[in-house]
């Protein structure tokens, strides 16, 4: 069956520096890697999406990468700010057209002024 | 606001018992999906829903049911529930278009806590 692992349960990190998360998959041919913010008790909120033909995407300070080599999505938070405390979760959509979108466990960040 | 609109917002209720959580999809979004989440469990991909047709089931209980209406709004049906049901009950939709194409961008809902007692 397939299996979506993210890192650590949680992560601290100082101010101004680069976070970075790890997404490990299994058992899977994913089309689509997805990342996601989550606070306590809302609901989760897209924050990347990136195609299993790509490598790398960007947007702002968050940069994700993909190796579908490795079974791996790596994703980064530059600069990171107090404010980019939250969980985060991978999210996989294998190929075979069910939009099945499959969330991992979430890694819970901390960053400290 | 992410336009997806989930209700009831709190639920309190016994074992046994019956409930239904309603969702309303964001304006012109075909699919809806359920997800639980729950402390020990992480968010659990229920069911997914294409303009009225079930597309694809996750490790949804008997117990569970769902529907997509001709509106497009949905409704999670949860019975005999026990206390392991506990849980927040979180709707997603997206505007993934066709059977081949990607989920795209899930907009979550604010979710349905429900406790069991």
């Amino acid at each position: 069956s397939q299996k979506i692992e993210q890192n650590s349960e949680a992560l601290n990190i100082q101010e101004g520096k680069t976070a970075t998360l790890t997404c490990n998959y299994t058992n899977y041919s994913p089309a689509y890697l997805q990342w996601y913010r989550q606070d306590p008790g809302r609901g989760p909120v897209f924050l990347l999406l990136i195609r299993e033909n790509e490598k790398e995407k960007r947007k702002e300070r968050l940069k994700v990468t993909f190796d579908t080599t490795l079974k791996q999505s790596l994703f980064h938070i530059t600069a990171s700010q107090p404010a980019d405390s939250a969980t985060y979760l991978c999210a996989l959509e294998f190929s075979g057209g069910y939009q099945k979108v499959t969330f991992g466990t979430g890694t819970k960040l901390q960053v400290i002024p | 606001d992410s336009g997806v609109t989930q209700t009831p917002k709190h639920l309190i209720t016994a074992t046994g018992q019956r409930v239904t959580l309603r969702c309303s999809p964001r304006s012109g979004d075909l699919s809806v999906y359920w997800y639980q989440q729950s402390l020990d469990q992480g968010l659990q991909f229920l069911i997914h829903y294409y303009n009225g047709e079930e597309r694809a089931k996750g490790n949804i209980l008997e117990r569970f049911s769902a529907q997509q209406f001709p509106d497009l709004h949905s409704e999670l049906n949860l019975s005999s529930l026990e206390l392991g049901d506990s849980a927040l009950y979180f709707c997603a939709s997206s505007s993934g278009t066709s059977r081949k194409g990607g989920a795209g961008e899930l907009f979550f809902g604010e979710g349905s806590r429900l406790t069991v007692l």
